[in-house]
């Protein structure tokens, strides 16, 4: 069964400090793959997106993401965190073919420190 | 920008009512997608759409039906309101195929039922 695992539900980081989200994922075949974020009260934006090619991706805010097939994973990361980065991130998959249903991590959510 | 909105923001509903929950795209996608999202379980699906008058359950179905007369409008109905369908409820759109999978969320609804 496809599965996506974020290990981390709470992470705290001071600005100004980098920061990598993890996530695993389970699928039969290379997927696609994405990360979203959830400000407070709000839906989710997509920040970035892997379909083929390059496995490091780049995304808004800064974001970046690195798919490395033989682990499974596709962390997010940012070199500096900003307060505003405070929210909710979740990480997806789907299938590369076909119609495309995601299955969502449970999400990690970021804490910033001053 | 795509733009996906519900009709309501929050909602506070009583055991056994009949509950609508609206969603209306913009961008003319063919898919539309119900999630609820509780704390610590992150998304799950519970319909989705692939066309005007299709549906299909998602993974979490039970206790909701749903209804799509029209393309841009994608409806969540719970028949009778329990207690433990109090929850955030998300929806989503995308364009079809594989044309990239990105889904596109709404700002949410935050559903309590007493």
């Amino acid at each position: 069964a496809q599965s996506v695992t974020q290990p981390d539900i709470h992470i705290t980081v001071s600005e100004g400090a980098s920061l990598e989200l993890r996530c695993n994922y389970s699928y039969g075949a290379t997927p696609y793959l994405f990360w979203y974020v959830q400000s407070p009260g709000q839906g989710l934006q997509l920040l970035l997106k892997y379909f083929s090619g390059d496995t490091l991706v780049q995304g808004i805010k800064g974001f970046e993401a690195e798919f490395k097939r033989s682990q499974s994973s596709f962390n997010l990361r940012k070199p500096s965190v900003h307060w505003s980065d405070a929210a909710e991130y979740f990480c997806a998959v789907g299938p590369n073919t076909g119609f495309q249903k995601l299955v969502f991590g449970t999400g990690t959510r970021l804490l910033v420190s001053p | 920008d795509v733009k996906v909105t519900q009709s309501s923001r929050y909602l506070v509903k009583r055991t056994g009512e009949k509950v609508f929950l609206e969603c209306v795209q913009d961008m003319d996608h063919e898919n539309m997608f119900w999630y609820r999202q509780d704390p610590g379980l992150g998304l799950r699906l519970i319909y989705f759409s692939y066309d005007v008058k299709m549906k299909e359950k998602g993974d979490i179905p039970e206790g909701y039906s749903v209804s799509r007369e029209k393309k841009e409008r994608f409806s969540l109905i719970l028949e009778s309101a329990s207690t433990n369908q109090t929850s955030m409820y998300l929806c989503a759109s995308s364009p079809p195929g594989t044309s990239g999978g990105e889904q596109y969320f709404g700002p949410g609804t935050r559903l309590t039922v007493t």
